[in-house]
């Protein structure tokens, strides 16, 4: 059992816009900036896509956003690509100098 | 750039002790500003942080491994480590070593992983 919860699957057609929600308490995603985003396709190690809740680190494409609001934070991946079919992962730091991930969700492209 | 190799037995038999050895390069592991970091995958899983250590030594693990695990760092070879107490078959995972940044607490870099089998 994870401790950030996302949802398990998600899906949208090329083009299209879809968000992936990671939520978690007060001690963890809403108690801090320190959110992350990571991609991961099969057989590869994760990549990170967003940090601080809604940094892009260089070279990732600014289709991908993150925002939080409370304890659920999100990551919104507009214009949909065939090659942005993986599975995302959320990581937040914790009140206890721990870090959780979210169970991951995967991303089907239509 | 930063590189991180993960070594070690492919094959752990249970109640055994696993040992894991990451050897960093392009990036000086002594240096503060990053913790070094050991994260495993299950297989068809997500992700679990298993802990982290700082270039001091201090470490900081998953509570619910904390009991087995331990993380040690040889600064001279530029190498950290991971040891798991009384592996069982949950335990078979692949394992990244990852560089997590300090202030912001990402992982900036990965290892390849290398999979860990329990099995007698």
């Amino acid at each position: 059992q994870s401790d950030l919860t996302q949802p398990a699957s998600v899906s949208g057609s090329p083009g299209q816009s879809i968000t992936i929600s990671c939520t978690g308490t007060n001690t963890d995603v809403g108690g801090y900036t320190y959110v992350a985003w990571y991609q991961q396709h099969p057989g590869k190690a994760p990549k990170l896509i967003i940090s601080d809740v809604s940094s892009r680190p260089s070279g990732i494409s600014d289709r991908f956003s993150g925002s939080n609001s409370g304890n659920t934070a999100s990551l919104t991946i507009s214009g949909l690509q065939a090659e942005d079919e993986a599975d995302y992962y959320c990581s937040s730091y914790t009140n206890t100098d721990v870090v959780v991930f979210g169970g991951g969700t995967k991303l089907t492209v239509l | 750039q930063v590189q991180l190799q993960e070594s070690g037995p492919g094959l752990v038999k249970p109640s055994q002790t696993l040992s894991l050895t990451c050897t960093v390069s392009g990036d000086s592991i002594s240096s503060g500003g990053c913790y070094w970091s050991w994260i495993r995958q299950h297989p068809g899983g997500g992700l679990e942080w298993i802990g982290y250590i700082y270039h001091s030594g201090s470490t900081y693990f998953n509570p619910s491994l904390k009991s087995r695990v331990s993380i040690s760092i040889d600064t001279s070879k530029s190498q950290f480590s991971l040891r798991v107490t009384s592996m069982t078959a949950a335990d078979t995972a692949l394992y990244y070593c990852a560089r997590v940044t300090a202030a912001e607490q990402f992982v900036s870099h990965w290892g390849q992983g290398t999979p860990v089998t329990v099995s007698s």
